[in-house]
């Protein structure tokens, strides 16, 4: 496609259930980054695939949260026994190479609003 | 560890007035520099960057930023403000041995006719 798509576009989930969002990434680019803008915060850094791998992880909030991605594309977060303070706007963004001398623009996608009651 | 501040969380002018956003960083080493802009009701987008070269940087809709390495700044600047140009302004600095995005909390223009 011609930008980065998530789903689903809100979500609204009862404490303690498990929830999924979904990134596709721009055709072609390698790197793929997920984000958390909590109200009246700035984004917050969760996790960073080059291709298929992980090689930062470093800002997921606890182990409720895990991420994946398969066929250098699509990735999803899941966030088991949802929490009210997950409650958050989820970026995903994605860049042509990740890793290198080289830094690639970060492309962002329109995000998933997450609401835990 | 790394972080972005952005001085004004809140910034109301009025048509035609002259804009200037700061950002100031904390990293001693090489950085790449980014401003990005989230209009009402939709994502984030590429507003201009810094990589290398020229510190003064031209981006969309008559925005530019300069780096001041000795101040660890990258403030934005637009001569003559519109009122589409209301929006969210967020500063990002991603580090030359990392790939993550820093951000700053974020700058709220409002532009009135």
């Amino acid at each position: 496609g011609a930008g980065v798509s998530q789903s689903p576009s809100n979500k609204v989930t009862e404490k303690g259930k498990d929830v999924e969002l979904r990134c596709d990434p721009i055709s072609g680019h390698t790197a793929l980054y997920w984000y958390r803008q909590r109200l009246g915060q700035g984004l917050e850094f969760l996790i960073y695939f080059q291709g298929n791998s992980a090689p930062d992880k470093s800002g997921l909030p606890s182990d409720r949260f895990s991420a994946e991605r398969t066929g250098e594309s699509v990735s999803t977060l899941t966030i088991q026994r949802t929490q009210q303070e997950d409650s958050a706007v989820y970026l995903c963004a994605s860049s042509f190479q990740g890793a290198g001398s080289t830094r690639e623009t970060q492309y962002f996608g329109p995000g998933t609003r997450l609401l835990v009651l | 560890a790394q972080s972005v501040s952005q001085h004004n969380h809140h910034v109301i002018l009025s048509e035609a007035a002259s804009l200037e956003l700061g950002c100031n960083y904390s990293y001693g080493g090489t950085v790449n520099l980014f401003w990005y802009v989230q209009y009402p009701g939709q994502h984030l987008q590429l507003l201009l960057k810094y990589f290398s070269g020229d510190p003064l940087v031209k981006g969309i809709k008559g925005f530019e930023a300069e780096f001041i390495k000795s101040k660890f700044s990258f403030n934005l600047r637009k001569p003559s403000v519109q009122w589409s140009d209301t929006a969210e302004y967020f500063c990002a600095v991603i580090a030359y041995n990392t790939d993550k995005l820093i951000f700053g909390t974020g700058t709220r223009l409002q532009v009135f006719p």
